[in-house]
Order: structure tokens, then sequence, then C-alpha cells
């Protein structure tokens, strides 16, 4: 089955510098990529995703790439901001219907000000 | 309902104690997912449903833990005699169930402590 990877484990950065978190998968039949973010207390959000016909997808300050020869993406945040702060997943699907998302132990990303 | 809701939101139990764990989802989602998170862990896959049915239960990690799902709407996740390696957050979440798969609407969880 899948295996998704993903580093670091924790993520320190000042406000306004960017954030790169990495992850790699296994199953070269994975083909849908989404990234969640999780606040203290909720359940995770999605915040952006990426379908494999695509190598890079960008929504305002955040923006992931995805190598499928490599089977690694990666979610990259630009002029990070305190309200980023959070957990950050990845996960991975081979996108058919209804098959469950595998995701990566998460990155706990803080932004000091 | 507006989101996905859980209960209870919290739950301390003592070892070998039954606990049931409630999902409704979001009105018109035909598919559901349980995941467990340890705490500082990522999201562990323990079922889905489609509809009623659970094509995929491959998650489960013991015959102690069972799911039912009835109306096609709210889900009931079982952990019999639990144990002290039970305690973790339990999500659930829901999808629209049509096409590939999409975006994932989580409820909040249910923190589950078993003494």
């Amino acid at each position: 089955g899948e295996n998704v990877e993903q580093h670091p484990s924790t993520l320190s950065v000042q406000e306004g510098d960017s954030a790169v978190i990495k992850c790699t998968y296994s199953d070269s039949a994975s083909n849908y990529f989404p990234w969640y973010k999780q606040e203290l207390g909720k359940g995770p959000q999605l915040i952006i995703d990426i379908r494999s016909n695509v190598g890079e997808k960008k929504d305002q300050r955040i923006a992931v790439t995805l190598n499928k020869t490599a089977k690694h993406f990666s979610l990259h945040i630009t002029e990070t901001q305190p309200e980023d702060s959070a957990v950050y997943f990845c996960a991975a699907s081979d996108n058919q219907a209804g098959t469950a998302l595998i995701f990566g132990k998460g990155t706990t990303l803080s932004v000091s000000s | 309902g507006a989101g996905v809701s859980q209960s209870p939101s919290n739950k301390v139990t003592e070892k070998g104690k039954d606990v049931e764990l409630r999902c409704d989802p979001i009105s018109g989602h035909t598919a559901l997912y349980w995941y467990r998170q340890r705490l500082g862990q990522g999201l562990e896959f323990l079922i889905y449903f489609q509809g009623n049915s659970a094509p995929d239960k491959s998650g489960l990690p013991s015959d102690r833990f069972s799911a039912e799902r009835t109306g096609e709407s709210v889900s009931t996740l079982t952990i019999q005699r639990t144990q002290q390696e039970d305690s973790a957050v339990y999500l659930c979440a829901s999808f629209t169930g049509l096409g590939n798969t999409g975006e994932l609407f989580f409820g909040e969880g249910s923190r589950l402590t078993v003494l």
C-alpha cells in the first residue's frame, strides 16, 4: 500500500521568511496530492491540492510542486505570517472514487514575529 | 448540517470499558472516513464508508474496533475493551462521494483518553 514520508517534523521561521515542507510517496499509482492545515483543537482543512497532470500549482502565498518521476511533492509558503503557525499534513491517493487518503506524519510550523 | 459534527468531543474512560464515538457528516455526503490521530502523530486511516457499506476496513487495528453507518448518514465507531494505546483523537471526515477523490471535510474530532 501507499506510504507517505514527510519532513521536517518541526519547522521554525521568522515572519516574512519562506517555509518549505517536503513529502515522498511510494505508490506510483498515486496521482492526487492534497495538503491539509490543522490548527490546535481543530480538524484538518484542505489548503491546496495537485493532481498528477500538473507540475506546480499556486494559490496566493501557497504553492505546491510535484515531481512524479522522483515521487515527491512539496509545499511552499512565502511571506509567512504568525497565523500560518499550525500542523501541515501532506497526503496521497490513487484518485479512485472514495480511496482513502494516506497522510504523512505532519510538520509543525511555527512562525515568530 | 453546516459541517461534520462529532460527539463526544472528549471522552475519558477506564481500561476495559467500551466506548462509542459518533459522526454526523455533511448532509448529502455519501462517503465517510474515520482516522485516528495519536499525540504528535499523523492521521492513521481506519475505515471508509460509501453509503452504508464499508468497502475498505483495512485500517481497523484489531477486532475490538468496529464501525457502522446507517441511513447513509450517521456513523458510529465502537471500541470494545479499551486499552491505553487506544488513547487518541478520532477524526471523522466526509466527502461528496462523486467523481474522483477530492476534498475531505473533517470534524473537530473526539479525544479519547483511556486510563
